[in-house]
């Protein structure tokens, strides 16, 4: 089946850093979803991608489709405290309707 | 975004006994409900994928027969765990995603419901 690294797997910033983090997959996306994940809750859609090379932003996040299909990056800029949180990718194929998740990427900001 | 809520958010239980955890989809239709499991510090691991009125579809190695679930109207799933044991413990995830009014593919999460079983 496919498979889909995320890296890093955590990151320790101080506040005010900016922060990128990605994702590669063996397989063609054609869709790329960016979810935070606070303890105890469930994923929250941050950034949707549908097209290949799109940049999409939402407030201070900004995120990546690959020119490839295969790729796809996040980036926070001047990170605060409740950026705190585990960070996944999860990709599409062309057929089907199941996402594929990445490990996730533990962020932690200190103030 | 679109709302998903999930209930119970939390459930201990005796082993041996069947939990009923409940998904709607409060302000879209889902044409496809999904359920998942989540182990601490792991990833979301996909259980099922339901449409609504079709049986559900498992993934390998998970028992349809242990983890039934029902997807009976376009906002509503269930997940039973039937006969739980200490080993079903886990946080249950699922989420819904329509066929019409957002792009295809996007999938809105419930809250989660964290299961222990005794």
């Amino acid at each position: 089946g496919q498979q889909l690294n995320q890296s890093p797997q955590s990151m320790f910033i101080q506040e005010g850093e900016d922060v990128s983090m990605n994702c590669t997959s063996s397989s063609i996306f054609n869709t790329w979803l960016w979810y935070k994940q606070d303890p105890g809750e469930g994923p929250v859609l941050l950034i949707a991608l549908y097209k290949a090379g799109e940049l999409t932003s939402n407030g201070r996040l900004t995120a990546q489709f690959g020119i490839t299909r295969k790729d796809s990056f996040l980036n926070i800029s001047a990170s605060i405290p409740s950026d705190v949180g585990i960070y996944f990718c999860a990709g599409r194929e062309t057929s089907g309707s199941r996402l594929t998740f990445g490990e996730g990427t533990q962020l932690t900001v200190n103030p | 975004g679109a709302v998903v809520s999930q209930h119970p958010s939390r459930v201990i239980c005796k082993s041996g006994t069947s939990v009923k955890i409940e998904c709607r989809s409060l302000d879209f239709q889902a044409t496809t409900m999904f359920w998942y499991r989540q182990f601490p510090k792991q990833s979301l691991m996909l259980m099922a994928t339901s449409n609504e009125g079709s049986k559900a579809t498992y993934e390998q190695g998970v028992e349809k027969d242990k983890f039934l679930i029902n997807h009976a109207s376009l906002t509503l799933s269930t997940l039973t765990v039937t006969s739980a044991h200490p080993e079903d413990s886990s946080f249950y995830i699922c989420s819904g995603a329509s066929s019409g009014g957002f792009p295809q593919g996007t999938q809105y999460f419930g809250p989660g419901t964290r299961l222990t079983v005794l």
